[in-house]
């Protein structure tokens, strides 16, 4: 959708760098959320924010940290990235309704 | 907190034929049944969903059941098109709550020639 905006797209980053995950949306909603996916697990939550002054940590927060920098901005940071943090994140928007088209990162 | 099961992992049908993905869920309280198709190298795209004051729900090709007693909901999609082969994820909230989904695993489905 590309309401969704994710950047990078793909992403290839060396255990215990730092990487940051953008997403900005223009459909004006206040929930915004941040998945991981991986193969055969389906998508797990990391953090939700249901509005700028709210963050939530979802079921695997660890080793993540989010920034709701604006309604429209929500970015999503590795700070010592590892190997298995390795997998397709995806941003999405308002009760799960609209998701981005993601970013691949790679750990080596 | 809750578990979303999903059957099948992969799906081959032939085109014009039926394709079922069944769910089961543990939650008592869930009260909302999203589903959604990703296609290759793309998002999760809502398709249909359901409430849990609602026992059956059709758009177009498209339908869902659900069977609170039992704990399971399923997609169904009639008249296949090679167009409709992707990952489809079902998920499960109680949106009394955090309104946070817990997702199937997924089921590749193919649809052939």
């Amino acid at each position: 959708d590309a309401d969704v905006t994710q950047t990078p797209r793909n992403r290839i980053t060396k255990t215990g760098k730092r990487i940051m995950l953008e997403c900005s949306q223009t459909k004006g909603h206040d929930r915004m959320y941040w998945y991981r996916q991986d193969p055969g697990l389906g998508l797990q939550l990391i953090y939700y924010s249901f509005d700028v002054k709210d963050i939530n940590k979802g079921e695997i927060s660890d080793g993540y940290s989010v920034s709701r920098q604006a309604q429209a901005k929500f970015s999503l940071s590795l700070e010592s990235a590892i190997p298995n943090q390795t997998a397709l994140y995806f941003c999405a928007l308002h009760y799960e309704q609209y998701f981005g088209p993601g970013t691949r990162l790679t750990v080596t | 907190g809750e578990n979303v099961e999903q059957h099948p992992s992969t799906l081959s049908v032939q085109e014009g034929d039926s394709a079922v993905i069944k769910c089961t869920y543990s939650d008592s309280a869930s009260n909302y049944f999203p589903w959604y198709k990703q296609e290759l190298g793309k998002g999760p795209q809502l398709i249909i969903d359901i409430r849990s004051n609602v026992g059956e729900k059709k758009d177009q090709r498209i339908a869902v059941t659900l069977n609170k007693t039992a704990k399971h909901f399923s997609l169904h999609i009639t008249e296949t098109q090679p167009e409709d082969s992707a990952v489809y994820f079902c998920a499960a909230s109680d949106t009394g709550t955090a309104s946070k989904l817990t997702f199937g695993t997924g089921t590749r489905l193919q649809v052939t020639l």
